[in-house]
């Protein structure tokens, strides 16, 4: 049972640019989270994804932004790159809106690097 | 802002001993407390998790303690091993609220 996986691990990019990030959940879940964590940092919330909609989101600018598809796949996209934007962005997938309600599977994460 | 503080930063201990890390929390909404452990290159993992009807919860040699007056609560890693050497952070969350608030996270190495 193949667990949440995340493409690409790595990349670089320029400031200015965009990335798009992908998302497969764990097999028989629905709900898709993303999280930022900087270096040395504990993981900050951006956004989660439930039946194709954003349900709640954290304290990100509006150059983050995701979607969901139909298969509960998720892409988080992040335009207009900035140094500070570097960092570790991992996908957390739930069975239904599991915030407090149980555990969340992370993948190993997409390291992106803004130079 | 952080609404989970935890520390230390960073600790050592001896194969065998004792592993202490601390959280504490402001929002007296917050109704669940999971701890994750990250391994170098992985994602976090889930743990162990409270709420705050009990006072202490153990799965093997790990336990929380959970002290909801003095809005803390902690993890104790009992007879350390070498593969306990990881990343740990402390979480909350409230209900109906679907995003988990994280501590800055402690590194734990142990000594063989």
């Amino acid at each position: 049972d193949a667990g949440v996986t995340q493409s690409p691990t790595h990349l670089i990019k320029t400031r200015g640019q965009q990335v798009t990030l992908r998302c497969s959940p764990k097999s028989g879940h629905d709900t898709v989270s993303w999280y930022q964590q900087a270096l040395g940092q504990g993981p900050q919330f951006i956004f989660q994804y439930y039946e194709e909609e954003e349900r709640q989101r954290g304290n990100f600018p509006d150059r983050f932004s995701g979607h969901q598809f139909p298969n509960y796949s998720s892409e988080l996209n992040v335009n207009a790159l900035l140094l500070g934007d570097s960092a570790l962005y991992l996908c957390a997938s739930s069975p239904g809106l599991a915030g407090n309600t149980g555990e969340l599977f992370f993948g190993e994460g997409s390291r992106l690097t803004v130079l | 802002q952080q609404q989970v503080k935890q520390s230390p930063q960073s600790l050592i201990v001896q194969k065998g001993g004792i592993s202490i890390i601390n959280c504490a929390y402001e929002n007296t909404a917050f109704d669940y407390f999971p701890w994750y452990q990250q391994f170098p290159g992985k994602g976090p993992a889930l743990l162990i998790a409270i709420r705050p009807d009990v006072s202490e919860k153990k799965e093997g040699r790990f336990t929380i303690s959970f002290n909801k007056s003095a809005k803390q609560f902690s993890l104790h890693i009992m007879d350390s091993q070498p593969g306990d050497s990881a990343t740990y952070f402390c979480a909350a969350s409230k209900s109906n609220d679907y995003k988990l608030s994280f501590g800055a996270g402690t590194t734990v190495t142990v000594r063989a």
